[in-house]
Parts: structure tokens; sequence; C-alpha cells
């Protein structure tokens, strides 16, 4: 079974700093692992994708995130936050075509 | 090309009521889901289509139904709406590990 773990449903970070947003996942195969972002009263839109070819992935806006088997982690960062990052954010794994969501971190960027 | 359309967008329903959500899609994918989002639980499956004429229950099926009788469209019924219902609905399809969500349908149930 697939299951996905974020850990804090809320984070606030000021502009400019550190954005680190958790993931841990289990999986009885190996996973594909992605990050979505959800702006407000908009859909998920993929922000970043790791399926099993560089451990590092790079997304779009500056995001990156790094997958590490040994701590079962897909954690997300990047290195300078902005006012538009504010959104919703959930780390999913899948397997097959069976998607498993986290419950979701909302991110506040604080000016 | 719109990819994927939810209809309609804003519901509210009274308990007891039907209604049906349509989700239509133009990228030619086989796979299409049903989601409901609610505060603090994340995504949660309700029903799954692997393809035209077939359905499978997700998580959380109970209390709706859905059909597949075209390729490109994927329903959402509830049959006896209840306010354990008021949610907002997400439709994705799937090609190549990766979903694409419409916007949303926001249901309320009084």
């Amino acid at each position: 079974a697939q299951s996905v773990t974020q850990l804090g449903s809320h984070v606030s970070v000021s502009e400019g700093a550190l954005v680190l947003l958790r993931c841990n996942y289990s999986s009885s195969v190996p996973p594909y692992l992605f990050w979505y972002v959800q702006y407000p009263n908009q859909g998920l839109q993929l922000l970043l994708k790791y399926t099993s070819a560089a451990t590092l992935v790079k997304g779009i806006n500056g995001f990156e995130a790094e997958f590490k088997k040994s701590e079962t982690s897909f954690h997300l960062t990047k290195p300078s936050a902005h006012m538009s990052d504010a959104a919703e954010y959930f780390c999913a794994v899948s397997t097959g075509n069976q998607f498993y969501f986290g419950t979701g971190t909302s991110l506040t960027v604080i000016p | 090309n719109a990819g994927v359309t939810q209809t309609p967008k804003f519901r509210v329903l009274k308990t007891g009521q039907s209604m049906t959500l349509l989700c239509a899609q133009d990228m030619n994918h086989e796979y299409m889901y049903w989601y409901r989002q609610d505060p603090g639980m994340g995504l949660r499956l309700i029903h799954y289509s692997v393809g035209e004429g077939t359905t499978a229950k997700g998580e959380v099926p109970d209390g709706y139904n859905v059909s597949r009788l075209k390729k490109q469209n994927f329903l959402l019924g509830l049959e006896s709406a209840a306010p354990s219902q008021t949610s907002v609905y997400f439709c994705a399809t799937t090609r190549v590990g990766e979903l694409f969500f419409g916007e949303g349908s926001r249901l309320t149930v009084l």
C-alpha cells in the first residue's frame, strides 16, 4: 500500500527566506513522486515529478525536490520565497495509474 | 485546447436532491478520476475509469455513482445529496504518470 505524509499543515516563511516543505512516503514498489501546487480557487498544477532518473528534480518557479530512498522522503525546497509562492502544496505518490495524496501544506509568505 | 473541463463550477443543493457533475477532456486519455477535496484531508479518490465503459471504486465511493459512456466524458452523480458531500470535486486525467486536473466544482449541500 502507498501513503504520503506531509509534516506541517501550515508553514510560514518570510519573503526571501528558504522554503522547506516536508514529504515522506511509503511504497511497496519504486514510486513516482510528485509535488503539486494549488492556488486559491484553482485546480492543482504539477510543480515537479520524480520518475527514477536524477534524484534531484527541478521544477517550475524555482522549486526543487530531492528523492532520498533511505529516508523515504521527497522534500520540496526553494532558496528564496516570493509572495506569489503563497499556495497549498500537495505531495503525491503513484504506482501505475493510482495516485495517493498527502493532506497538503499551506504556505504563507510574510512580506 | 481546453484540457479538462468541469461543469458546473458551483452548485447548491438541498439534502436529498440529486445532481450530476460532468467532466470532459480533449486529450484522448484513457484514465479519468474523480476526487473530492476537504480541508485537512487532501484529495481522496471517489471513483475512476480506465477506459470507455469501465468504472471502479476508489477510497470514498459511497453515495456516488459514475459513468463513462464516452471516452471523453466522465460523469459523477449524487442520487440523494447529504451535507457530508459538501466539498470541492476535481476531475483529472493521466498520461505518462502525470495527472491533469480540472478547475474544480464547488458543491454545497444544505
